[in-house]
């Protein structure tokens, strides 16, 4: 059965600070990987998705890789804004578009 | 678009109660799915659709019922509510091994 698990639960850093999210899963058959936002009370906003061919992906100050030989993604944040403060979810497709998440990493950036 | 809708927003039920949960895409997806999130579980798939007449179960998806007869529509039935399924509900569409797109959610009590 596919685990994910997401390291730390929760992070504080000041406003500016680069930062890196960690994912890591057990089954390395997979088809994609989804890096999600939510807020609170709120839905999940798709961020970034790496397809099982690629290593990484980016979108803006976020950057994404993949590694499955490792079992690892890492979701990294530059120059942290108060707005990004939110949860961060993994999420691995597993065929038919079935998503197994990660419990999440909860992000407060203050000013 | 309205991207994925669903409704109610809020909800709730008396224990031995039934409801149904509706969504609704309008971007022609063809994979729907039901998840639930509970504190500390993170999310898990209910039930998904690989098309419209094709449902199968996902992880947890006892005390539920779903149908697809159309593309846009993905209705979760409970068919006797319980305590243990108050929880937030969230359906997602997507197309091909493409992004998912999440629906607002429906936060259900059952006392």
């Amino acid at each position: 059965k596919q685990e994910v698990t997401q390291i730390p639960a929760a992070l504080s850093v000041p406003e500016g600070e680069n930062l890196v999210l960690n994912c890591s899963f057990t089954d390395s058959a997979i088809y994609n990987l989804q890096w999600f936002r939510q807020d609170p009370g709120k839905g999940l906003t798709s961020l970034l998705l790496i397809q099982s061919s690629q290593r990484e992906q980016t979108s803006g100050r976020l950057n994404a890789s993949l590694d499955k030989s490792s079992g690892r993604s890492t979701l990294y944040i530059a120059a942290s804004q108060p707005g990004d403060s939110a949860t961060y979810l993994c999420a691995l497709n597993t065929g038919f578009q079935k998503l197994v998440f990660g419990t999440g990493t909860r992000l407060l950036v203050s000013p | 678009n309205a991207g994925v809708t669903q409704t109610p927003k809020f909800q709730v039920l008396k224990t031995g109660q039934s409801m149904t949960l509706q969504c609704a895409q309008d971007m022609n997806h063809e994979y729907m799915s039901w998840y639930r999130q509970d504190p500390g579980m993170g999310l898990r798939l209910i039930h998904y659709s690989v098309g419209a007449g094709i449902t199968d179960q996902g992880e947890v998806p006892n005390g539920y019922n779903v149908s697809r007869s159309t593309t846009e529509d993905f209705p979760l039935r409970l068919l006797s509510a319980a305590p243990s399924q108050t929880s937030v509900y969230f359906c997602a569409s997507s197309y091909g091994t493409d992004t998912q797109y999440f629906g607002p959610g429906t936060r259900l009590t059952v006392l």
